[in-house]
């Protein structure tokens, strides 16, 4: 069965700029979550989607924002763009939520010039 | 590939010899541990979780201990393998944000 699919692979922006970034979840799976990976930061956590409802969400400004479709797929969006916030930003799907094994994608590598 | 962590904690192993990663976790109140493992230029993989319920959990050539009185966490891999070079993360949730909270992660090299 296919695994976690997350697009695009890459991206460049200018400061200001708003992205989008998608994730489609392995089949069946209904929790979505976006993580986002620095190398001063780590792994950290930016929110949860499960059956289209934001379940649970990490402590990220309000230019990050996401949403989840009827058939899982997720969309993370960044608004107003920051160096800071070039990362690889990472989605993980799993059956139920996060206490339950979890698959992630390959993430986007998002770098703002 | 991507770089994953420019300061991370590294451990050097011989070829075959057995490796242990240690990680500290945070909150007392968390229930579920998970060990991924992340390669360059993909995403972390599962390795291995335990609940709070049990202190070791074994998988093929892995092994999970539980110390929850220092919350503390181990990863034990058996016959080191060139494959086995990555970087591994610990993951702690279950508590009640019931948000699951990365380590720093560890850097395990592999020596010929």
């Amino acid at each position: 069965k296919a695994g976690v699919t997350q697009t695009p692979r890459y991206l460049i922006k200018t400061r200001g700029q708003q992205v989008t970034l998608s994730c489609s979840p392995i089949s069946g799976h209904r929790s979505v979550s976006w993580y986002q990976q620095t190398p001063g930061q780590g792994l950290q956590f930016l929110f949860e989607y499960f059956s289209e409802t934001q379940r649970n969400k990490g402590n990220f400004p309000g230019r990050f924002s996401g949403r989840q479709f009827s058939n899982s797929r997720s969309e993370m969006n960044v608004s107003t763009l920051e160096l800071g916030d070039s990362a690889l930003y990472l989605c993980a799907s799993s059956l139920w939520d996060q206490n339950t094994e979890a698959f992630f994608g390959q993430g986007t590598r998002l770098t703002v010039v | 590939g991507e770089s994953v962590g420019l300061h991370l904690p590294t451990l050097s192993v011989q070829e075959g010899d057995n490796s242990i990663i240690n990680c500290a976790y945070s909150n007392s109140a968390s229930d579920y541990f998970i060990w991924y493992k992340q390669e360059s230029g993909k995403g972390p993989q599962f390795i291995i979780d335990i609940r709070s319920n049990m202190d070791k959990r074994q998988g093929q050539r892995v092994t999970v201990l539980l110390n929850k009185t220092v919350k503390h966490l181990s990863l034990q891999i058996a016959a080191t393998q060139p494959g086995d070079s990555a970087v591994y993360f610990c993951a702690e949730g279950g508590n009640r944000d019931d948000k699951i909270i990365f380590g720093k992660g560890t850097r395990l090299h592999i020596l010929p």
